[in-house]
């Protein structure tokens, strides 16, 4: 069975600290997606990123970095000098090769003071 | 390019009753998911259509159910209202599903009275 798991409930940090949100995944299968979204109080799912199964290699986008590792089966997700405008819950999904459906994670809060 | 667009926003409705959320999609998009969102179980897929078959569908009874049309565009009906139903309604869009990226929209909420 296919199980996403974002240990981290909530986390506090003040502007300018770098946060690093964790997820664990568990699956059968060799191909499969990863993702990461961001949900802010207006309740839309923002996508943030996709990696397949096949490229673990890390990525960087701005402040935002990811840390893919198949060997721990851990998809971590880095903020970089954090804002106030990072506050918001973050969910980290699996999918199947061929499947339609996203599992979610429980998500995490992230709160950022100034 | 316009986003995913779900109507309504808000909706109250009382126990017993039966409600349609409506989902458009990103235009060229062909498959369209829809998830529920509580605070107790999270983010749950419902259940994904592609080129109006329903492709997936997720471990919810019968009382919800979906459609989708010609032009991509999904409905979604939930029949005889229970209390906890009550929940965030997203609508997620996505080229062809299986592993593409997926982009909701702002989602309906549902409160059952």
């Amino acid at each position: 069975a296919q199980k996403v798991t974002q240990a981290q409930t909530e986390i506090s940090v003040v502007e300018k600290e770098d946060v690093t949100l964790d997820c664990v995944y568990e699956t059968r299968d060799t191909t499969y997606y990863l993702f990461w979204y961001k949900q802010p109080p207006s309740g839309e799912l923002v996508f943030l990123i996709r990696r397949n199964s096949f490229d673990e290699q890390n990525e960087i986008s701005g402040r935002y970095s990811w840390n893919f590792q198949k060997s721990t089966s851990s998809f971590n997700f880095t903020i970089t000098a954090s804002q106030v405008v990072d506050s918001a819950v973050y969910f980290c999904a699996l999918s199947e090769a061929w499947g339609t459906a996203l599992i979610f994670g429980k998500g995490t809060t992230l709160s950022v003071s100034s | 390019k316009a986003g995913v667009t779900q109507t309504p926003r808000y909706l109250i409705k009382t126990r017993g009753q039966q409600v349609t959320l409506s989902c458009s999609p990103i235009s060229g998009h062909r498959s369209v998911s829809w998830y529920q969102q509580t605070p107790g179980q999270g983010l749950q897929f419902l259940f994904e259509y592609f080129s109006e078959t329903q492709r997936n569908k997720g471990n919810f009874p019968g009382r919800f159910s979906g459609r989708q049309f010609s032009n991509s565009r999904s409905e979604m009906n939930v029949s005889t209202l229970e209390l906890g139903d009550s929940a965030l309604y997203l609508c997620a869009s996505s080229r062809t599903g299986g592993g593409t990226e997926a982009f909701f929209g702002q989602g309906t909420r549902l409160t059952v009275v």
